[in-house]
């Protein structure tokens, strides 16, 4: 089945930086475009990021972009979200979630499976 | 920028009962691109209905999607007691390749 695991989460001073991890399995890793998305503690869901199955072209929210990069490693089945720069509002739990399946409607852009999550705070 | 908003911001039923959730887009959009997702307490969202009207993989079919240009509803026929969450819609833009949340209606037990 599909699986996907964040990791990399904790606790970093404003300013610092932060990798995070998601560990794919249970599908063609390749073949699917990824993306992290994030919930501020009691708050809705923002977009964050996604990576085509390549690794090229990426897109970020307007929040993140020149702050945050998104790669994968497709031998690992790993996509990264490397975080610098990281300001208090970045406090969130990330989520990665894998994007449709374009090969069934190509019209696929929503998330069907989830991670659980991994908690970012950015605090002195 | 599309923006989508949500109303109402709560809505409190009982089980049995019907629940209709309403989602607008600040301008016309393509209806293939809009989705809803359930996420209870302390857990992942999930996906119920993409293409605005598809229900996903396991959705009991008591969830149904309707709706076009910016107008899209979710409705629940006859609720559950793990139907109680908070749902959200959600928008991708082609142009230039953003997905975007509405800020969600929660769902609770009158």
């Amino acid at each position: 089945q599909v699986q996907l695991v964040e990791s990399g989460g904790g606790l970093v001073k404003p300013g610092g930086s932060l990798r995070l991890s998601c560990a794919a399995s249970g599908f063609i890793f390749s073949d699917f475009y990824i993306s992290w998305i994030r919930q501020a503690p009691g708050k809705g869901l923002e977009w964050v990021s996604y990576i085509t199955g390549g690794g090229d072209p990426v897109y970020y929210a307007d929040s993140v972009k020149g702050r945050f990069t998104i790669s994968r490693d497709n031998t690992k089945k790993t996509v990264y979200l490397q975080m610098n720069s990281l300001r208090a509002e970045d406090t969130a739990v990330y989520y990665c979630a894998r994007i449709g399946d374009f090969a069934r409607w190509r019209s696929s852009f929503y998330f069907d499976h989830w991670g659980q999550g991994t908690l970012v705070t950015v605090s002195s | 920028e599309i923006v989508l908003t949500q109303s109402p911001g709560t809505l409190s039923l009982s089980p049995g009962e019907r629940a209709t959730l309403s989602c607008r887009a600040s301008q016309s959009v393509n209806s293939n691109y809009l989705a809803w997702y359930q996420q209870n307490r302390g857990q992942a969202p999930r996906l119920l209905i993409y293409g605005a009207s598809t229900r996903a993989t396991g959705i009991p079919d008591r969830f149904s999607g309707s709706g076009s240009g910016t107008d899209f509803t979710l409705t629940i026929s006859r609720l559950e007691p793990e139907d109680f969450a908070v749902y959200y819609c959600q928008h991708y833009d082609t142009s230039p390749g953003r997905f975007t949340f509405g800020p969600g209606t929660k769902v609770d037990i009158k």
